[in-house]
């Protein structure tokens, strides 16, 4: 099946420590994105890549970072730069044509403890 | 600059009635426009959109949305609410770039038994 996963499905995350979120596709789909969402707040894009080895910062970077070493995988590290991070994070997908549809994973839920 | 406007973060109706989701976008390019629904711990699925091929587009479960240029509208209908619709629904326009979305708020579905 073709798909975007997300791993894994709750994080917990001490203070002062890095945490990785994966994201992987199968869609063959050369832009990935990472989107933050709390409550009553919709989604922000934290950062977004159209292509392998390129991406750039969405509207709340800070604090975040990630690579995009090959074309299926876009991981997400949540820095202890972060203060807030306790938040529902979504990796989302799309083809490269105008109007294509951004395809989501299932989330994963960082926690703080 | 390009936004999207969802009236009502909360909109209740009673299983059976008609369910009206409203979204009002600004765009100074012809807009791509999305809907997008998310239950509870979940990624976000399509229902539908609009790429200027029809403007009365049919999605998945039932619903549809109409592009109204004139209004920059693009209400979200269901004729009749079933138990299972209770979701949150986002609607996204593409922004000046290919690769961004523009998303709204948000809008919370409640159905009374």
């Amino acid at each position: 099946d073709g798909g975007i996963t997300q791993s894994p499905k709750y994080l917990f995350r001490k203070e002062g420590q890095n945490v990785t979120l994966s994201c992987e596709q199968n869609l063959n789909h050369d832009a990935m994105y990472w989107y933050r969402q709390d409550p009553g707040q919709g989604l922000r894009l934290i950062y977004y890549s159209q292509i392998v080895n390129d991406f750039q910062k969405g509207d709340i970077a800070e604090g975040y970072s990630v690579s995009r070493e090959k074309k299926e995988s876009f991981p997400l590290t949540v820095t202890s730069a972060q203060k807030n991070p306790t938040a529902f994070y979504l990796c989302a997908s799309k083809g490269g044509q105008i109007g294509e549809t951004q395809y989501f994973g299932p989330g994963t839920r960082l926690l703080v403890l | 600059a390009q936004s999207v406007t969802q009236l009502g973060s909360h909109v209740s109706v009673s299983e059976g009635a008609l369910v009206l989701l409203r979204c009002n976008y600004s765009s100074s390019v012809p807009p791509y426009l999305f809907w997008y629904v998310q239950y509870p711990n979940q990624g976000l699925q399509l229902l539908l959109k609009y790429t200027s091929a029809a403007t009365l587009v049919k999605g998945i479960n039932g619903f549809e949305a109409e592009f109204k240029k004139s209004e920059t509208s693009f209400h979200l209908t269901k004729p009749s609410a079933h138990m299972s619709d209770a979701a949150e629904y986002f609607c996204a326009v593409s922004g000046r770039s290919n690769y961004q979305l523009i998303w709204g708020a948000g809008t919370k579905l409640i159905i009374k038994p």
